[in-house]
């Protein structure tokens, strides 16, 4: 099956960890996102990546950090400095970064502080 | 920049009726407009999109939506309500012109179909 593989689903992070979130796609596809999903405010975008081994931030990058080492999987790391990290975070693909092509998504990966 | 605005927070509608979900956006380019569906705890799943061409765009599940580029709106709509519809209903854009472009979202509709 063709598409996009976050995990894990959920994740529990203790107060001062990093921890790293997965995303890997089968789909051939150039460009990756990171959006953070809080309830009221849509999708807010982390971090984009329009070629192996490039990437930028977003709208909301501080705290995080990514890493692009090959096509078919971007990486996205919670960092103790995120102050506020619990969130529903998606992963999304496409094959431009931008145009007319849509974006596909992730299941999420739903991050809770403890 | 470019912006999206979902006005309702939620839409209620009877199972069988019609139903419409507002979207405005603001670009300073040719707009590319996007509807995603999103169900509890999953990822968004795209439903159509306005490139160029015929106003009205044809997509999954029997969705379709208006692209009106004097009220600036691109709203959801589908004849016959099904219970299964109901979720949450997210508005994006991005700007036409070349180089990276952002897609931005809006803060998304909930749709609550009652039987």
């Amino acid at each position: 099956d063709g598409g996009i593989t976050q995990s894990p689903k959920y994740l529990f992070r203790k107060e001062g960890q990093n921890v790293t979130l997965s995303c890997e796609q089968n789909l051939n596809h150039d460009a990756m996102y990171w959006y953070r999903q809080d309830p009221g405010q849509g999708l807010r975008l982390i971090y984009y990546s329009q070629i192996v081994n490039d990437f930028q931030k977003g709208d909301i990058a501080e705290g995080y950090s990514v890493s692009r080492e090959k096509k078919e999987s971007f990486p996205l790391t919670v960092t103790s400095a995120q102050k506020n990290p619990t969130a529903f975070y998606l992963c999304a693909s496409s094959d431009r970064t931008g145009g007319s092509t849509e974006a596909f998504f992730g299941q999420g990966t739903r991050l809770t502080v403890v | 920049a470019q912006s999206v605005a979902q006005p309702e927070d939620q839409v209620n509608v009877a199972e069988g009726n019609p139903l419409t979900v507002k979207c405005t956006y603001s670009v300073s380019g040719n707009p590319y407009l996007f509807w995603y569906v999103q169900y509890p705890n999953r990822g968004l799943q795209f439903l159509l999109k306005y490139i160029t061409g015929d106003n009205l765009v044809k997509g999954s599940y029997g969705f379709e939506a208006e692209f009106n580029k004097s009220q600036t709106s691109f709203h959801l709509k589908k004849p016959s309500a099904l219970v299964s519809d109901s979720a949450l209903y997210f508005c994006a854009v991005r700007d036409g012109n070349t180089g990276f472009q952002k897609l931005v979202f809006g803060t998304g509709t909930r749709l609550l179909v009652s039987p």
